[in-house]
Formats: C-alpha cells, sequence, structure tokens
C-alpha cells in the first residue's frame, strides 16, 4: 500500500514565522505535490515537483517556496506565515508516465496562523 | 483549458436513497477522469477512475460512475447511500504533461440523514 505521511495534523503559527510542512512517501514516485483546500474552493494546486530538485509552480504559489533534496520528501515552506494562510494542506503523489495514475494523498495539515 | 465544475455544493439524501453527483469537465483531449472521496478530518480516497473502455466504471464502497462524452460528463451515483457515505466528493480530470497534473472541481458535500 502507498503511504504519504505528512508531519503534522494539526498546527498552530504566529503571523510572520517560517513554517515547514514536511511530506513523505514510500513508493518512489516521481511526482509530488502540494495542495490547498479551503470551503467552496476545491483543491488548489501550490507547487508540484517531477524530479529531485525540479518543481514547477502551480495555481497559487504566491507566498509559498518549495524544497525537494529527496526522492522521497517533499516540503512546502511559508516563509513568512500570514492569517489568509490559514488552510488544510494536502500532499499527493503519483508515479511517471501516464496521468491515468491515481495521485495518492497524504491525511493533511490543518495549519491555523495567528 | 482544463476544468471540471460541480455544480452541487451540498446535497442532503436519506439513508437509503439513490445518489447521483454531478462532474462536468472541459478538455481538449479524451479526459482521465477520477472520482475521489473525503471523510472528515482525512486525505482523499480514490473511488474510480477512467480513461478508456466501457463508459460505465464501477468503483470502491458500491460506487459507480458514467462517462458521457456527447455531455462532458462525468457522474457518480450510489444505489442506496449508507450513513458512512457523508464526505465531501471530488471530481478530477487527469493533464498530459510534466508531473502529470489533476484538476478538481470544488466538490460536493454530501449529508445523509437516518
Amino acid at each position: 500500500d502507498v503511504k504519504v505521511t505528512q508531519s503534522s495534523r494539526y498546527l498552530v503559527k504566529r503571523t510572520g514565522e517560517k513554517v515547514f510542512l514536511e511530506c513523505v512517501q514510500d513508493m518512489d514516485h516521481e511526482n509530488m505535490f502540494w495542495y490547498r483546500q479551503d470551503p467552496g474552493l476545491g483543491l488548489r494546486l501550490i507547487y508540484f515537483s517531477y524530479d529531485v530538485k525540479m518543481k514547477e509552480k502551480g495555481d497559487i504559489p504566491e507566498g509559498y517556496s518549495v524544497s525537494r533534496e529527496k526522492k522521497e520528501r517533499f516540503s512546502l515552506i511559508l516563509e513568512s506565515a500570514s492569517t489568509n494562510q490559514t488552510s488544510m494542506y494536502l500532499c499527493a503523489s503519483t508515479g511517471q508516465g501516464s496521468p491515468y495514475n491515481e495521485q495518492f494523498f497524504g491525511p493533511g495539515t490543518r495549519l491555523t496562523v495567528l | 483549458a482544463q476544468s471540471v465544475t460541480q455544480p452541487d455544493i451540498h446535497i442532503t439524501v436519506s439513508e437509503g436513497a439513490s445518489l447521483e453527483l454531478r462532474c462536468n469537465y472541459s478538455y481538449g483531449a479524451t479526459p482521465y477522469l477520477f472520482w475521489y472521496v473525503q471523510s472528515p478530518g482525512q486525505g482523499l480516497q480514490l473511488l474510480l477512475k477512467y480513461f478508456s473502455g466501457d463508459t460505465l466504471v464501477q468503483g470502491i464502497k458500491g460506487f459507480e460512475a458514467e462517462f458521457k462524452r456527447s455531455q462532458s460528463s462525468f457522474n457518480l451515483r450510489k444505489p442506496s447511500v449508507h450513513w458512512s457515505d457523508a464526505a465531501e466528493y471530488f471530481c478530477a480530470v487527469g493533464a498530459l504533461g510534466t508531473g502529470n497534473q489533476f484538476y478538481f472541481g470544488t466538490g460536493t458535500s454530501l449529508t445523509v440523514i437516518p
């Protein structure tokens, strides 16, 4: 079974703090994704990575950066957290090749920025 | 551009009643289509997927979906809903290209009345 794990289920941070969200997958997947989920807006893609050290912006990259130093790990970084980044963050991974490959999701991190 | 529309934000059904959740997509080529379910506080789990072949696809938990190219639709159905089906449901289309991105609808929240 594919496992995608996220470092925290719940996180509370203060405005201006630097925040790291970690995601690890154990299926040797090439592609990894960070989404943000807000009520009524569904899942919006922040960044994705298709290989180690490779990344591409998604639909809403502003205020975020990412790091992928190892194939299994994909980190989302909020350089200076703001209250409008309070949200549920979901990580996903999928193998290379066909877009018929499903994305496997982690349990999510609910981030609150005070 | 790729997009997915789920016109129903929220649906309420009685336990034992049938269910249909609507999904319309916009995609320039043959679409790769997915339905995911998200139980409260959880990540997303794949219910079923479609690319080609029989247009009626069976999934887990007794769900099925029908692909109708003429209507650009991929509606999810279940003949008899159980209380445990209460969740958020997302339709997605997978796109060819770097990273094989998914495009998600905004979701439909299902409430099941005993």
